[in-house]
């Protein structure tokens, strides 16, 4: 079954740290770069991070840059995001998605084309 | 503040037709940026309506059409039907390596 799963969501404090992780089956995960999207609580969705197929290239939204790290396992067929110097405004629903392209290529497949079902942050005090 | 600007609401009645428009606060939206659309209804996660401007998702109806109009990337739906009634986003590449989701348009068919 072609799927995303992930994990790792849960309460913290601000300042503290996070990592989550998302499970990859029933593809070839290492044909495909993956992002990070979130949503925060009655909120639009946020594009977040980006890492292609060997994880060498990474990017980045700028309300991130600096305190969250995109990474792969590609044997393993996982993601992961480790989130530092968390903020309130950090809280939301966090999705891993599957994305097609090839890295610096004209992206003409679907970018976002296999959504996980989310994990809920909560930054508080 | 919302670079990538969509409407943030839209009702249409059943069977009428709706276009949907995600925009650049500044500057133009052209087939260059990739626009692609995503509909998510609550509790659930999004899901490709019309990736690359114009190519609809396997399985989306063609009611759904997407397309460049002026300087705006556009969704538009023909003959609306009630389970048509989603949360819709657009997104953008934004040509650095980075992509923008525009703040959504919830789509009402009533």
């Amino acid at each position: 079954q072609v799927q995303l799963m992930e994990s790792g969501g849960g309460m913290v404090q601000p300042g503290r740290s996070l990592r989550l992780s998302c499970a990859a089956s029933g593809f070839t995960f290492s044909d495909y770069g993956m992002h990070w999207v979130r949503q925060a609580p009655g909120k639009g969705l946020e594009w977040v991070a980006v890492i292609w197929q060997d994880g060498t290239n990474k990017y980045y939204a700028d309300s991130v840059k600096g305190r969250f790290t995109i990474s792969r396992d590609n044997s393993g067929d996982k993601l992961f995001l480790q989130m530092t110097s968390l903020r309130v405004e950090d809280t939301a629903v966090y999705y891993c998605v599957r994305d097609p392209n090839e890295y610096n290529s004209n992206y003409y497949g679907d970018s976002f084309d296999l959504w996980g079902q989310g994990t809920r942050v909560t930054v508080s005090s | 503040q919302t670079v990538v600007t969509q409407e943030p609401s839209f009702s249409v009645s059943p069977g009428g037709t709706v276009t949907l428009t995600c925009g650049l606060r500044s500057g133009s939206v052209s087939t260059s940026y990739f626009p692609s659309w995503y509909r998510q209804t609550p509790g659930q996660a999004p899901r490709t309506v019309i990736y690359s401007t114009t190519t609809r998702s396997y399985g989306v109806p063609d009611r759904f059409s997407g397309s460049i109009r002026g300087n705006k990337a556009a969704l538009t739906i023909t003959g609306a039907q009630a389970d048509d009634t989603s949360d819709y986003y657009c997104v953008i590449y934004m040509g650095n390596g980075t992509w923008m989701f525009g703040g959504g348009t919830k789509l009402t068919v009533l």
